[in-house]
């Protein structure tokens, strides 16, 4: 079974500065998709990136990028130029491409502090 | 923007209460999901439901619960007998490429 794991339970930033995730996981597949979801106080869960495992470049989506080592199998976000809305917990999650369901695993979770 | 809508918001139950937490996929997505998170916790994966049917699920669903598609567009949530264990956030989630997350229902079981 895939799992998923975030070593850091809480990270702080200065704003406009930039903060940066770590995530590993552990996998016997070669095909995949990994994901970073922003679960602000809300508690609703917004995707932030997405990665296919194929692909070799590194997802980017504005000020969110992700650094995807597939043979060392991490998945580390940064967030640049962080602003008070980006304050939240965020989780990395792995989904098989194999399994019929194609369910979600996630990370235990990173809660980003950003300070003004 | 098409979006995973959930209802209840909030919902209050005694132990031993069947609860149905209720969700609308967006309309041509093809498998649903519950997922469970307890306060403080990681995101766990409850069920994913395809083609009428489920297709996965956890240890964590055991025969307290039960999904159902009763109508073509929402999909339904049981936990037949709650326990105090089961308050957490249930979310509802669809997938055309990527997994969409309705809002979550809260459930309290006192």
């Amino acid at each position: 079974a895939q799992t998923v794991t975030q070593s850091q339970p809480e990270m702080s930033v200065q704003e406009a500065e930039t903060v940066t995730l770590s995530c590993t996981y552990d996998t016997s597949e070669s095909d995949y998709y990994l994901f970073w979801y922003k679960q602000p106080p809300s508690r609703q869960m917004i995707l932030v990136i997405r990665q296919e495992a194929y692909k070799q470049q590194n997802a980017t989506e504005n000020r969110f990028s992700v650094n995807f080592q597939k043979a060392a199998k991490s998945f580390s976000l940064k967030i640049s130029d962080s602003q008070l809305g980006d304050a939240a917990m965020y989780f990395c999650a792995y989904r098989s491409t194999l399994a019929a369901g194609n369910k979600l695993t996630f990370g235990g979770g990173t809660r980003v502090l950003v300070k003004p | 923007e098409p979006e995973v809508t959930q209802t209840p918001s909030h919902q209050v139950t005694q132990m031993g209460q069947e609860v149905i937490l209720r969700c609308v996929p967006i309309s041509n997505h093809l498998y649903f999901y519950w997922y469970r998170q307890i306060l403080g916790q990681k995101v766990e994966f409850l069920v994913s439901f395809y083609n009428n049917e489920i297709s996965e699920k956890s240890e964590i669903f055991d025969d307290q619960f039960s999904v159902e598609r009763p109508d073509g567009s929402n999909f339904t949530l049981k936990i037949r007998s709650t326990k105090l264990e089961d308050s957490a956030m249930y979310f509802c989630a669809s997938i055309l490429y990527t997994q969409y997350f309705g809002p979550g229902t809260r459930l309290t079981v006192l």
